[in-house]
């Protein structure tokens, strides 16, 4: 099975700085389609997860652009370019290339 | 698109439960759908998949022989029938359609003496 790494795991951050999670597959997440299915999820407490990243650096619509994802291979990063209040929670990475696998969850808050 | 869970609730270890995932907004013939879950103040856990053709299944190691995922047409659900379940089986269930754009609000599975 792939096993997916997040770092860090707690992410303390100063509103309108950046920030950064990264994460790293045990393998290749290239899929033999040419793609790289790698998801970025941000869950807020007591809701259920929403996707803001998919294949590596595609926004879902309406998500704003602040948030960018980049990498490929095995490794890959979210970056959020100015943190808003709302940005809090825990950002997980997703791999769909092979099943699917999620990483541990990075925890986002405001200091 | 709307994802509702249902069937969630209190079952002793190695009882059994069914969920169901009805889905709204499209039909679940057309895409593959899966259940992840999220055991209290933890991450995120892949549980099982349907294909899109409802010939493919996929289940986690964990679940494996005792979940299984299934689907009706007519009535444009999913489900996962849960036996021997385990206390670490506690988790919320959510169910999720293709790629992992939609969620649904998840059902809460307690398993406990």
């Amino acid at each position: 099975d792939v096993v997916m790494t997040q770092s860090p795991l707690s992410l303390p951050v100063t509103l309108g700085q950046a920030a950064s999670i990264s994460c790293r597959s045990s393998q290749s997440l290239v899929h033999s389609d040419g793609n790289t299915y790698l998801n970025w999820f941000h869950q807020r407490p007591g809701q259920s997860p929403r996707r803001l990243i998919y294949q590596v650096s595609k926004r879902v619509s309406g998500v704003p652009d602040r948030f960018s994802g980049s990498g490929s291979g095995t490794d890959f990063t979210l970056r959020i370019s100015r943190v808003e209040a709302e940005d809090v929670g825990v950002y997980y990475c997703m791999q769909s290339t092979h099943a699917w696998t999620f990483g541990q969850g990075t925890k986002v808050e405001i200091k | 698109v709307q994802l509702v869970e249902s069937g969630g609730g209190l079952v002793q270890p190695g009882g059994s439960l069914r969920l169901s995932c009805s889905a709204s907004g499209f039909t679940v013939s057309r895409y593959a759908m899966h259940w992840v879950r999220q055991a209290p103040g933890k991450g995120l856990q892949y549980v099982s998949a349907i294909s899109s053709n409802g010939g493919v299944t996929y289940y986690a190691d964990s679940v494996k022989g005792r979940f299984t995922i299934s689907r009706d047409i007519s009535k444009n659900s999913v489900y996962l029938q849960m036996s021997s379940l385990r206390v670490e089986d506690t988790a919320i269930y959510y169910c999720v359609r293709a790629w992992g754009g939609d969620w649904g609000q998840g059902t809460l599975v307690t398993v406990s003496s």
